[in-house]
């Protein structure tokens, strides 16, 4: 079984810019989870979608957005992109909603 | 506030002996508490978990050791292995429904052999 799976690997924007993270959770999970790892830090929350309606979310600016598709897999829309979005994002699924997550290996934006 | 902290950011072991990594985490009404393991390059690895009406648990070769009165948890790591080196992370979901989970900075894990 395919883990979760998270597109596109690296990706490299200007400031101002808008990005689309996408994340295909384990067949079967219906919780996606979306976290920021600034290098050397730990992972923060962003959002959490289970069974497509957002159910949590963090201290992030509206500029970051995200949404869970009939499918359960998810994206994470970034708008208006800083220098200080540069970041590994990464995706986590769930079969349920506060149990048992399992990570992607991420996305890794930096924005110039 | 919220935060999981780690009380020391890097950790050196030889191969053979016995790795604790230490964390502190401030929202009492937390109920589950997880670790991470981070390879370089790679997402978080779940490697075990404990729920709060426990205090203790056991998987192959790492323990987790939960005390609520002081609010601290602690992963044990029997007999390291030089594929142990990784960042380490407590995670706690918070009291909030347990819709976010809350990371800790990590420790770094350093193997001798």
């Amino acid at each position: 079984d395919a883990g979760v799976t998270q597109s596109p690997t690296h990706l490299i924007k200007t400031r101002g810019q808008h990005v689309t993270l996408r994340c295909s959770p384990i067949s079967g999970h219906k919780s996606v989870s979306w976290y920021q790892q600034v290098l050397g830090q730990g992972p923060q929350f962003i959002f959490q979608y289970y069974e497509k309606e957002e159910r949590g979310r963090g201290n992030f600016p509206d500029r970051f957005s995200a949404r869970q598709f009939p499918n359960y897999s998810s994206e994470l829309n970034v708008n208006a992109l800083l220098l200080g979005d540069s970041a590994l994002y990464l995706c986590a699924s769930s079969g349920t909603v506060n149990y048992g997550y399992t990570f992607g290996s991420g996305t890794r934006l930096t924005v110039v | 506030g919220e935060s999981v902290g780690l009380h020391l950011p890097t950790l050196s072991v030889q191969e053979g002996d016995n790795s604790i990594i230490n964390c502190a985490y401030s929202n009492s009404a937390s109920d589950y508490f997880i670790w991470y393991k981070q390879e370089s390059g790679k997402g978080p690895q779940f490697i075990i978990d404990i729920r709060s009406n426990m205090d203790k648990r056991q998987g192959q070769r790492v323990t987790v050791l939960l005390n609520k009165t002081v609010k601290h948890l602690s992963l044990q790591i029997a007999a390291t292995q030089p594929g142990d080196s990784a960042v380490y992370f407590c995670a706690e979901n918070n009291g909030t429904g347990g819709f976010k989970t809350i990371f800790g900075a990590g420790t770094r894990l350093f193997v001798k052999a």
